[in-house]
């Protein structure tokens, strides 16, 4: 079956631009994550959400990120006024759960650079 | 708050030795570990995972981790290692958030691993 998707592959886009991050989970995966892969560093946890719950934001680095997931499916991340340092790979995850032993399914990312 | 070393940027091995990758964990309670590798321009995949039960855990291209709870280690290992091992390898450690009743993972910053022919 199609795994995670994420749209685009690639996005590069000029300081003080806003941008937008698609993600579209594994159909049937009521948990989504994203996180932010930056240049020699590990992976930072964004956001969280679980069904129709309220989301997990404690992980956003600013009030310039954002993120909803309508119907419960497809998910965007949107950066405001991008920063250089905003820089980096962003990866979304699905699982099928939240819970303790639900491993989590990556999509490839999107590498955006800001210039 | 918990978290995962990896000790090492890099490891270089020669097709057919055995390889390691190192990764420590601090956690409070009991451990759920993880080990994730990423290829050029892909996404990260699963390849194995310890929740309880056996120290040896064994998972995904013939790779298996040994949990050590003395040590607080669970280094990944394989006998015989392909040049299409080469990746980056991150160990990770399940955060669980008590308030939402959910995993975050919580990832090491990765190991790139480069097997020579």
């Amino acid at each position: 079956g199609a795994g995670v998707s994420q749209s685009p592959s690639n996005k590069v886009t000029e300081k003080g631009k806003d941008v937008e991050l698609r993600c579209d989970p594994i159909s049937g995966h009521t948990a989504l994550y994203w996180y932010r892969q930056s240049l020699g560093q590990g992976l930072e946890f964004l956001i969280y959400f679980q069904g129709n719950s309220a989301p997990d934001k404690s992980g956003l680095p600013s009030d310039r990120f954002s993120a909803e997931r309508t119907g419960g499916s497809v998910s965007t991340l949107t950066i405001q006024r991008t920063q250089q340092e905003d820089s980096a790979v962003y990866l979304c995850a699905s699982s099928p759960g939240g819970g303790s032993f639900s491993e989590q399914f990556f999509g490839p990312g999107t590498r955006l650079t800001v210039l | 708050a918990q978290s995962v070393a990896q000790p090492e940027d890099q490891v270089n091995v020669a097709e057919g030795n055995p390889l390691t990758v190192k990764c420590t964990y601090s956690v409070s309670g009991n451990p759920y570990l993880f080990w994730y590798v990423q290829y050029p321009n892909r996404g990260l995949q699963f390849l194995l995972k310890y929740i309880t039960g056996d120290n040896l855990v064994k998972g995904s291209y013939g790779f298996e981790a040994e949990f050590n709870k003395s040590q607080t280690s669970f280094h990944l290992k394989k006998p015989s290692a392909l040049v299409s091992d080469s990746a980056l390898y991150f160990c990770a450690v399940r955060d669980f958030m008590f308030s939402g009743g959910y995993n975050k993972l919580i990832f090491g910053a990765g190991t790139r691993l480069a097997v020579h022919p």
